[in-house]
């Protein structure tokens, strides 16, 4: 079925460091990929996405490249801030309705 | 409006009560989900409906009974819930159509004593 794997955290930097979370996935036919991100005490917001082979996904300094060959979703960031701490989340989607979330990576920026 | 409403965000209820979670939208969305999600874990998927009826049940227990009565909301009618049901309950939406991304809500924090 389908899977998300990435990498366990927690991961504790400094203010500007930069930042990379690994994600790779197993799954049948073409599926959207996705980044989450969960802030203490709240839902999860969709950071980025993309949806076919080569995209690249960017928002508020984070990005992601969809890499087909290497099954891949790797999340970079160049500079992080404290207000970067949170949980993030993973997924994949290959049908109409199911999101496969990975387990989770908390991420910790120290001032 | 781009958000998904739940309410209420805190709830606490004994094992023999009756209560409901809310959800709204109005992004035009017409997949709406359930989730349960654990302290440290993902998000686990309980109810999937699209165009107000209900597609997918992952199998969870009748003492969950989700409800869509239109487009725009989506309840879940909670009964004889057991302490291990404790958990922050989110509700999501996105239009039909793989690749679109959910919208979450923020969650109802439930525990049940």
């Amino acid at each position: 079925g389908d899977s998300v794997t990435q990498m366990e955290g927690p991961v504790t930097l400094s203010e500007e460091a930069f930042l990379t979370i690994n994600c790779t996935y197993t799954a049948t036919g073409y599926p959207s990929l996705f980044w989450y991100v969960q802030y203490p005490g709240e839902g999860l917001q969709l950071l980025l996405k993309a949806t076919k082979a080569d995209d690249k996904g960017s928002n508020k300094g984070f990005e992601a490249t969809y890499r087909k060959e290497t099954t891949s979703f790797h999340l970079e960031k160049g500079s992080v801030q404290v207000s970067d701490s949170a949980v993030y989340f993973c997924a994949l989607s290959a049908n109409d309705y199911k999101l496969s979330f990975g387990a989770g990576t908390t991420v910790t920026v120290r001032a | 409006d781009t958000e998904v409403t739940q309410t209420p965000k805190h709830l606490v209820m004994g094992m023999t009560n009756k209560k409901s979670l809310k959800c709204e939208q109005h992004m035009g969305h017409r997949a709406m989900y359930w989730y349960k999600q654990k302290a440290k874990k993902p998000p686990e998927l309980m109810f999937v409906y699209s165009y107000e009826k209900l597609s997918i049940n992952e199998s969870v227990p009748s003492r969950f009974s989700p409800e869509c009565p239109n487009s725009s909301l989506l309840n879940l009618h909670l009964h004889a819930l057991q302490p291990e049901d404790s958990a922050l309950y989110l509700c999501a939406s996105s239009p039909i159509g793989q690749g679109r991304g959910y919208t979450f809500g923020s969650g109802t924090r439930l525990t049940v004593v």
